[in-house]
């Protein structure tokens, strides 16, 4: 079975732009969280989605957005980028179902540079 | 609010040698334990989960154990390799429909297995 992609591996952009990324969970995994990790703060929960829901969200500005769509993929939109934006944000496939037994699987994370 | 230590921050180890990495949660209202690996610059590689009604659970070389009364988890790893050399998470997934897809994470125990 594939595990987590995201895509791209690696972006570089100026403060003010926008940026999305995207991950694919593993096939038959409806929820998808996303984490922002960075040295000082180190793993940051942004927000969870499940069947197209966002159903969770974590303590960060509007500029983060994110979505989901029907065959579980999401995608991560960072608008009007900081400095302090930079990071590796790596986002997680699980089940969905809520229960104890419900792992996260991480992907290899998409390593964001703002310039 | 849930917050996640890990003690030490850093440790190094000579090959062969039995090592415990420590976590501790200030609210014991968890759903599971997770901990993982995390190599320079990738994503997470999630090496066991532990149910809030388990003690511990055994892969391998790893054995982790779960203390909820008193906050703490243990990751014991026996007969350390240098292909063990790694950062090390722990995080604790919450009770609550508001706490879905979520985990909080601890800041890590780097640690490095000389040869």
């Amino acid at each position: 079975k594939a595990g987590v992609t995201q895509t791209p591996r690696y972006l570089i952009k100026t403060r003010g732009q926008q940026v999305t990324l995207s991950c694919s969970p593993i096939s038959g995994h409806r929820s998808v969280s996303w984490y922002q990790q960075t040295p000082g703060q180190g793993l940051q929960f942004l927000f969870e989605y499940f069947s197209e829901t966002q159903r969770n969200k974590g303590n960060f500005p509007g500029r983060f957005s994110g979505r989901q769509f029907s065959n579980s993929r999401s995608e991560m939109n960072v608008s009007t980028l900081e400095l302090g934006d930079s990071a590796l944000y790596l986002c997680a496939s699980s089940l969905g179902s809520g229960g104890r037994a419900d792992t996260q699987y991480f992907g290899p994370g998409t390593r964001l540079t703002v310039l | 609010k849930q917050e996640v230590t890990q003690i030490p921050a850093a440790l190094s180890v000579p090959e062969g040698e039995n090592l415990v990495l420590n976590c501790s949660f200030t609210d014991s209202a968890i759903y599971n334990l997770q901990w993982f690996r995390q190599d320079p610059g990738k994503g997470l590689t999630s090496l066991l989960l532990i149910q809030s009604s388990q003690r511990e659970q055994t892969s391998g070389r790893l054995n982790a154990s779960l203390d909820k009364s008193s906050g703490r988890s243990t990751l014991y790893i026996a007969a350390s390799q240098p292909g063990d050399s790694a950062t090390y998470l722990c995080a604790v997934g919450l009770i609550g429909s508001s706490n879905t897809g979520k985990l909080i994470f601890g800041q890590g125990t780097t640690l490095q297995v000389k040869p």
